[in-house]
């Protein structure tokens, strides 16, 4: 039972344009949601997180929304960059982001295209 | 700043023997997660210590055990290991002014044949 998919395994976006990848969540308990990125023989490194009283965060290029009706998120990276192509895991918490166990999505792979 | 460190990097083990993976937490952190990521998977929480106490436990065998030491780092054993164990063990630490997010270290890659 997975409770936190990310329905596509890879996505290929051109240099300098959007990428918008997705997350879906079954458990109405999540109130917190982070997103992370990682490459090859690395761990995932941090990108950002929205908390469930927003519905949007933004951090330089990275932006989440949260739609809670629909209980679903999606990161928008704009433009997007070479050094993007990665996998993505969106992770979930039912209790902020730290002091409970994250329940992670398989991820998307990322490809930039020149 | 020293981020999240583990040790070792790689390690190979057989079926039936123990195997001990240390993780120092970053800089100003007192809570450390276990997470135990299979290829082609996202990370799948084992379980989270803080004061030295699991706080926490994801769906995990009693053959996964763990430790904090008064220094905040971190110790996970496994026992009696299955060739399902290989997978990438990762350790990650929050607290401080960083309660809501939990950096991630390299993890340790174990095989076990």
């Amino acid at each position: 039972d997975q409770q936190v998919k990310q329905n596509s395994p890879s996505l290929s976006v051109q240099e300098g344009r959007i990428s918008i990848l997705n997350c879906d969540y079954t458990n109405s308990m999540f109130d917190y949601f982070l997103w992370y990125k990682k490459y090859p023989a690395e761990g995932p490194t941090f990108l950002i997180s929205i908390s469930s009283i927003k519905d949007k965060n933004e951090d330089g290029r990275f932006t989440v929304f949260l739609n809670k009706s629909a209980k679903h998120l999606s990161l928008h990276i704009v433009p997007s960059q070479p050094g993007d192509s990665a996998v993505y895991f969106c992770a979930a918490s039912a209790n902020g982001g730290g002091a409970d166990g994250l329940t992670f999505g398989k991820g998307t792979h990322l490809i930039i295209q020149p | 700043d020293a981020g999240v460190t583990q040790s070792p990097t790689h390690l190979i083990k057989t079926r039936g023997q123990q195997v001990t993976l240390r993780c120092s937490p970053k800089s100003g952190h007192d809570t450390v997660s276990w997470y135990q990521q299979a290829l082609g998977q996202g990370p799948q929480f084992i379980f989270q210590y803080y004061e030295e106490e699991e706080r926490q436990r994801g769906n995990f065998p009693d053959r996964f055990s763990g430790h904090q030491f008064p220094n905040y780092s971190s110790e996970l054993n496994v026992n009696a290991l299955l060739l399902g164990d290989s997978a990438l063990y990762l350790c990650a630490s929050s607290g401080g002014t960083s309660y809501d997010t939990q950096y991630f270290g390299p993890g340790t890659r174990l095989t076990v044949l």
